[in-house]
């Protein structure tokens, strides 16, 4: 079955415990994005890839890292979470140029206090 | 910049009422236009989607169809049914940057029996 895969669903930290969502992928998409999701801005990109090891910066990236290393796997880093930091990620993926459409995970839920 | 907005939510109806969730965009060139579904605790879903002016996309019952001169999508369905209710985005992907879609803040529908 074709998906996309994040770890963990839950998260509660706290302010400054460096974490890692996972993400992975088994359709062979040479893209994949991270975005997160808060009420009433709808989705908004933090980090994409366009292969492996190459990555960039999409609308929000500030306080994130994310690494490529295989093309099934795109984790996305939070070196020191903050507050506000608080919300809805999801990871997708896609096929690549002008392709078609884009696959989601289930989310996970980052709270940091 | 691109952007895409939707009408406020919930959006309340009964049981095989009719529906419409209005969706402009502004974006340069020409943008494919999506609906995403998220279900209560799950991740987005594709729903249906246009690639260029006035295709009409649909799925499951849903229509939108791409105008151009209103730069608009919105997303129509005749009779919903109490499974219809969700949360339901407007995206638009540019075809210059594939990697990246733009989303409206998102409607939530809630049906009644």
């Amino acid at each position: 079955e074709a998906q996309v895969t994040q770890n963990p669903r839950y998260l509660i930290t706290v302010t400054g415990k460096k974490l890692t969502v996972t993400c992975s992928q088994n359709m062979n998409h040479e893209y994949m994005s991270w975005y997160r999701q808060d009420p009433g801005l709808g989705l908004r990109q933090i980090y994409y890839s366009m292969n492996v090891e190459v990555t960039d910066k999409g609308d929000v990236p500030e306080g994130y890292k994310v690494s490529r290393k295989e093309k099934r796997n795109f984790p996305l880093i939070l070196e020191s979470p903050s507050p506000n930091q608080t919300s809805l990620y999801f990871c997708a993926s896609s096929l690549g140029q002008g392709a078609g459409e884009a696959f989601f995970g289930q989310g996970t839920r980052l709270t940091v206090v | 910049g691109d952007s895409v907005t939707q009408m406020e939510g919930p959006v309340t109806l009964s049981e095989e009422a009719f529906l419409t969730i209005n969706c402009t965009y502004t974006a340069t060139g020409y943008p494919s236009l999506f609906w995403y579904v998220q279900y209560p605790g799950e991740g987005l879903q594709l729903l249906l989607k246009a690639t260029k002016a006035d295709d009409k996309g649909s799925n499951k019952g849903f229509e939108a169809t791409y105008r151009k001169e209103t730069t608009s999508f919105h997303l129509e369905k005749g009779s919903v049914q109490v499974s219809d209710s969700a949360v339901y985005f407007c995206a638009l992907r540019r075809p210059d940057s594939s990697y990246k879609l733009i989303f409206g803040s998102g409607t939530r529908l809630l049906v009644r029996p």
